[in-house]
């Protein structure tokens, strides 16, 4: 069965400052999806960022980018020029194809002004 | 285009009573799915769903739980005789296909059982 971990419980980092929250997995899957969603207290679920697994360029959504190491299934997400709206639990979440999102246990962000 | 709905956002229940939340999902999409996120923890599959049928449901309860798509209106999730432990919000997500695109979450369903 696949697995997420994500093994920072907590981070945080200063305003305008860059944070990179880590996410590893586990999976015997060679084509996949890998995702990092963002939930604010408000507690919806955004999607901050996507990755195809045979795609070798990181994916890059204006200040969100990623690490992405297939070999090692690492999957961390940087953020630059951190801003008081991104403090929020971010997820990073694993899809095969056809199958349901396996999710992390999520990192909480704080952004410190 | 309206993103995936959810109603109610709040549901207040007693132990022993039924539990019904709906979820609309994007125009165009005809997969479902319900997670539940416990307190302080991340969401946990229950169940997959297309119009009118069970795709995977290997993540619901044996008991007490179900899940329906019909092939006009919301899907449904039912809890019938909640317990203390089933206080969680339950968020719908949806897709347009079984590949591997994106799925949008609507706002969730906050469940409190007093």
């Amino acid at each position: 069965a696949q697995t997420v971990t994500q093994s920072q419980p907590e981070m945080s980092v200063q305003e305008a400052e860059t944070v990179t929250l880590s996410c590893t997995y586990d999976t015997s899957e060679s084509d996949y999806y890998l995702f990092w969603y963002k939930q604010p207290p408000s507690r919806q679920m955004i999607l901050v960022i996507r990755q195809e697994a045979y795609k070798q360029q990181n994916a890059t959504e204006n200040r969100f980018s990623v690490n992405f190491q297939k070999a090692a299934k690492s999957f961390s997400l940087k953020i630059s020029d951190s801003q008081l709206g991104d403090a929020a639990m971010y997820f990073c979440a694993y899809r095969n194809y056809g199958q349901n999102f396996v999710f992390g246990p999520g990192t909480r962000l704080s952004v410190l002004p | 285009n309206a993103g995936v709905m959810q109603n109610p956002r709040h549901l207040v229940r007693r132990r022993g009573q039924e539990a019904r939340l709906r979820c609309s999902p994007m125009k165009g999409h005809s997969h479902v799915y319900w997670y539940r996120q416990l307190p302080e923890e991340g969401l946990k599959f229950m169940v997959y769903l297309q119009k009118e049928n069970i795709i995977d449901e290997s993540g619901m309860p044996k008991e007490r739980f179900s899940a329906e798509f019909p092939k006009e209106g919301p899907s449904i999730l039912r809890i019938q005789q909640v317990v203390r432990g089933d206080s969680a919000a339950y968020f719908c997500a949806s897709s347009p296909g079984t590949g591997k695109e994106t799925q949008y979450f609507g706002p969730g369903t906050r469940l409190l059982v007093l």
